[in-house]
């Protein structure tokens, strides 16, 4: 298995252009999350699926949108880029269940936006 | 709201042991421990259920007090592998496995 796979690793942007941030799971996983991490900072969530058609905001969800049209993606767009969003941007999977659950995270795309 | 972990930063000697506190002012579902490697995601530890369910696979232990709304993680002999920042996360009850995460202590284990 691959786990969690995103792409690109790097990525530059000016102001006010777009992007979509890509991620893909194969272990089947209902649950799938979008962070960003600042410097010195913790993970803060951006949105979150409980399966294929479900999405939810998190804390900061403004100037991002995410869809979820299948199990194993969850793409984030990036809409009017702002130097605000500089950041690390990591995608997470978990089981769904009763129970709490570990994240599985990706290794992470590092925007910057000049 | 976001936890508070405590120490923010540790330096630690090879075999010696360290604690990091993690506390939260909502009532918790679960408590979760991670640890990030400088460049990497971060890599699941521990989670600590309430009711005391303790799942993990490593030789780092915690507890997890609900009634205070804390948690503590114990790296004991540290190793120079512990090397990183852990980050604590908490879950509210019937939150979708949304975890709330600190900002992080980081740990230095040198020779």
């Amino acid at each position: 298995n691959a786990g969690v796979t995103q792409t690109p690793k790097f990525r530059i942007l000016k102001i006010g252009q777009s992007m979509t941030l890509q991620c893909t799971q194969d272990m089947n996983h209902n649950y799938m999350y979008w962070y960003r991490q600042d410097p010195g900072m913790g993970l803060k969530l951006i949105y979150y699926s409980v399966g294929a058609g479900i999405t939810d905001k998190g804390e900061v969800p403004n100037g991002y949108n995410v869809s979820r049209s299948t199990t194993e993606d969850f793409p984030l767009r990036l809409e009017l880029a702002a130097p605000s969003q500089t950041s690390v941007y990591f995608c997470a999977s978990s089981p769904a269940g009763g129970n709490s659950y570990e994240q599985y995270f990706g290794p992470g795309t590092r925007l910057t936006v000049t | 709201q976001q936890p508070v972990q405590s120490p923010q930063a540790v330096i630690l000697r090879e075999g010696e042991d360290a604690v990091i506190n993690c506390s939260s002012s909502k009532a918790l579902y679960s408590v979760h421990w991670y640890r990030q490697k400088h460049g990497e995601a971060p890599v699941f530890l521990m989670i600590l259920l309430k009711g005391g369910e303790q799942k993990g696979h490593e030789k780092i232990s915690a507890s997890f007090n609900e009634k205070k709304q804390q948690s503590s993680l114990y790296l004991t002999a540290s190793q120079l592998s512990y090397s990183g920042t852990y980050f604590c996360g908490t879950e509210k009850p019937g939150g979708y496995q949304k975890v709330t995460f600190g900002i992080g202590t980081k740990l230095q284990v040198i020779p």
